[in-house]
């Protein structure tokens, strides 16, 4: 199956504990992204990378990082988690139509963490 | 940055009846304007998009109109059915020379009455 896969599915956990999100691409897209759905369903851009730069939106808090193994993944890392970050995690991913692709982002299942 | 409003929240039309779902954008250099159906528990996933040298687009059921000038554009779904029930998104972005997200709008709640 050609998709864009996260793991957990679920994710449940203490205040202040450190977590990690794992995203994965088959596509063979160049870029990939991580998004941050709230509970009234906003979905916003929290990071965009690719191999030549990572662009981070600016009110996301530091304590949020994105670590790319390699082209294929982006996992999302959270340090000293908080209440606010609950929320429905969607990793997504791109081919630029210059580089043969569509432009089209294509959306990973999404993660739902619960920090309690 | 980029902000995209959209209108109206929340949509409610009779199942053959047409809808249509309105954004506004503000950056000038978005170039490429994706709308994107999310049924509940689901992923977002792509139903049509348009770029900024093109003014609509149409696939089946579905029409997209985009008024550079105006910075505006919108989604046009005729003949309604049930399944189309859903929370529509648009989005705007730069594509070409860079990784860019998409800036979102906050979603329209589409509801067809049988």
């Amino acid at each position: 199956d050609t998709a864009v896969s996260q793991t957990p599915k679920y994710l449940v956990t203490q205040m202040g504990n450190d977590k990690s999100i794992k995203c994965e691409q088959n596509l063979g897209h160049d870029t990939m992204y991580w998004y941050k759905q709230d509970s009234k369903k906003f979905l916003k851009i929290m990071f965009s990378y690719n191999n030549k730069e990572l662009i981070i939106n600016e009110t996301v808090p530091n304590r949020f990082s994105p670590k790319s193994p390699d082209k294929a993944h982006l996992n999302l890392h959270i340090n000293s988690l908080e209440l606010g970050d609950s929320a429905v995690y969607f990793c997504a991913s791109s081919q630029d139509r210059e580089r043969g692709g569509t432009d089209t982002q294509y959306f990973g299942p999404g993660t739902r963490l619960t920090v309690l | 940055g980029e902000n995209v409003e959209q209108h109206p929240s929340t949509l409610s039309v009779q199942e053959g009846d047409s809808a249509v779902i309105k954004c506004t954008y503000s950056d000038s250099a978005s170039n490429y304007f994706p709308w994107y159906k999310q049924e509940l528990g689901k992923r977002p996933q792509l139903i049509i998009d348009i770029r900024s040298n093109v003014g609509e687009k149409k696939d089946q059921r579905i029409a997209v109109t985009l008024n550079k000038t105006a910075k505006h554009f919108s989604l046009h779904i005729t003949e309604t059915q049930p399944e189309d029930s859903a929370v529509y998104f648009c989005a705007a972005s730069i594509v070409g020379g860079g990784a860019d997200g998409l800036t979102f709008g906050k979603g329209t709640h589409l509801i067809i009455q049988p």
